[in-house]
């Protein structure tokens, strides 16, 4: 398996910006993966990043350092439906054809 | 809606007992992966299937075992339950077997008492 850590938990204000934080350290390295999950919810995939740099999407967006073993989910104009845990993920084994090693996820709580 | 569905959606049984978890995947994905999430351990990887065979192995117990059938559901049986068996357990399923976005079910509530 893979080492994941992210933060426990983090609080932000409706509007504003947040930034989660991920560090990693695999065994072959395929990529890193952010999940949203809503308590008693399912998963839902957010981004996939393979190369380093930064990748944009609505509201979201996700940056890769591989050098660094390091990632970040960046969310803007924060809403109250934003509260939820993310869950950074890389493959399992970095091999190929495999699941997914999940860090314990970061509890984002955002107040009004 | 993922298009993943997992039958039941709760499941309360005794130590000792055995249960299996159903799993159908979206139409046209041939993996199919099973997690386990409890609160102190997270979200883990048991195993995944690709087209019918098993694919990839995580912390799955001995006591655990899974298959994918020729209509590409899936079922994951769970024997001798102990009470740390207790969690979410979901199915997920990608188009293919690597390195794809999984899209996951809405998971199965085992409580073991």
């Amino acid at each position: 398996g893979q080492n994941i850590d992210q933060p426990t938990e983090m609080t932000a204000t409706e509007g504003a910006i947040v930034q989660i934080n991920c560090t990693y350290q695999t065994s072959g390295f395929n990529g890193l993966f952010w999940y949203q999950q809503h308590a008693g919810e399912a998963p839902t995939f957010l981004s996939y990043n393979v190369l380093d740099g930064l990748e944009e999407k609505g509201r979201f967006s996700s940056f890769l350092s591989r050098s660094k073993g390091y990632s970040y989910l960046l969310l803007k104009e924060l809403q109250m439906k934003d509260s939820a845990s993310y869950l950074c993920a890389a493959p399992y084994s970095g091999g190929g054809a495999d699941g997914l090693t999940f860090g314990k996820g970061t509890h984002l709580i955002i107040q009004p | 809606d993922s298009g993943v569905t997992q039958t039941p959606k709760h499941l309360i049984t005794a130590t000792g007992q055995r249960v299996t978890l159903r799993c159908s995947p979206r139409s046209g994905d041939l993996s199919v992966y099973w997690y386990q999430q409890s609160l102190d351990q997270g979200l883990q990887f048991l195993i995944q299937y690709y087209n019918g065979e098993e694919r990839a192995k995580g912390n799955i117990l001995e006591r655990f075992s899974a298959q994918q059938f020729p209509d590409l559901h899936s079922e994951l049986n769970l024997s001798s339950l102990e009470l740390g068996d207790s969690a979410l357990y979901f199915c997920a399923s990608s188009p293919r077997d690597s390195y794809n976005e999984q899209f996951f079910g809405p998971g199965t509530r085992l409580t073991v008492l």
